[in-house]
């Protein structure tokens, strides 16, 4: 079963725009990542937040966690078209003997020249 | 560094016959993963080798099997394959042992289909 849901499943937007894509999430995690996968590619890691904090900064990613609603939004800021791509986030759970990710099932992502 | 080679890239099989997809890191990690990716399904795990000499299940670990060859190399075996075993798979690798802690690293994919 998926842990985590993006939001929204799809977004287009125009070059030099803002883009902001959500994740909620069911149970209390460890941490919370997020991946890019370039069509045809592998997934990349971006970034990774602890469930003890509560926003980060990567060039031009920002990253919030909001432990009480159980939900992160990851904002990419003066979009370019090579941010074209699928954004996944992937929850490590707390507890128990999983030593595995759970991964939402992304938001694609489209920007325009 | 090559980080995770995944071979092959491609494969087309017929319903029951078998085959191994092979993957192997160079970044000295000690944990790695299969995955599958489904359209709308998202990355499903299928097994999971947290260190050398362990394997464990994951998710959706019916229909296949694993070996952890050394510490750089897992692979995956279909045995049987059936359709609904297309899909496309994808090794990763991580540093630590508790994956929750630390970033996974994805080879390209092998897009497998099952006539």
């Amino acid at each position: 079963s998926q842990q985590g849901e993006e939001d929204p499943q799809a977004l287009s937007i125009q070059e030099g725009e803002n883009a902001t894509m959500n994740c909620s999430y069911k149970t209390s995690i460890n941490n919370l990542q997020w991946y890019r996968q370039n069509s045809g590619r592998g997934l990349v890691h971006l970034i990774l937040i602890r469930s003890n904090e509560r926003e980060k900064h990567s060039g031009r990613l920002r990253v919030t966690l909001d432990t009480s609603k159980k939900s992160s939004s990851l904002l990419i800021t003066a979009s370019r078209a090579a941010d074209t791509a699928s954004y996944f986030c992937a929850t490590g759970r707390r507890g128990g003997a999983t030593n595995k990710l759970i991964f939402g099932t992304g938001t694609l992502l489209a920007v325009q020249p | 560094n090559a980080g995770v080679t995944q071979t092959p890239k491609f494969q087309v099989l017929k319903t029951g016959q078998s085959m191994t997809l092979q993957c192997a890191q160079d970044m000295n990690h000690n944990s790695m993963y299969w995955y599958r990716q489904d359209p709308g399904m998202g990355l499903r795990l299928i097994y999971y080798s947290a260190s050398e000499g362990t394997t464990d299940k994951g998710e959706v670990p019916n229909g296949y099997n694993v070996s952890r060859l050394n510490k750089r190399e897992f692979s995956l075996r279909l045995e049987s394959a059936a359709p609904s075993q297309t899909s496309v798979y994808f090794c990763a690798s991580s540093e630590w042992t508790g994956s929750y802690n630390s970033p996974l690293h994805f080879g390209n994919g092998t897009r497998l289909t099952v006539t």
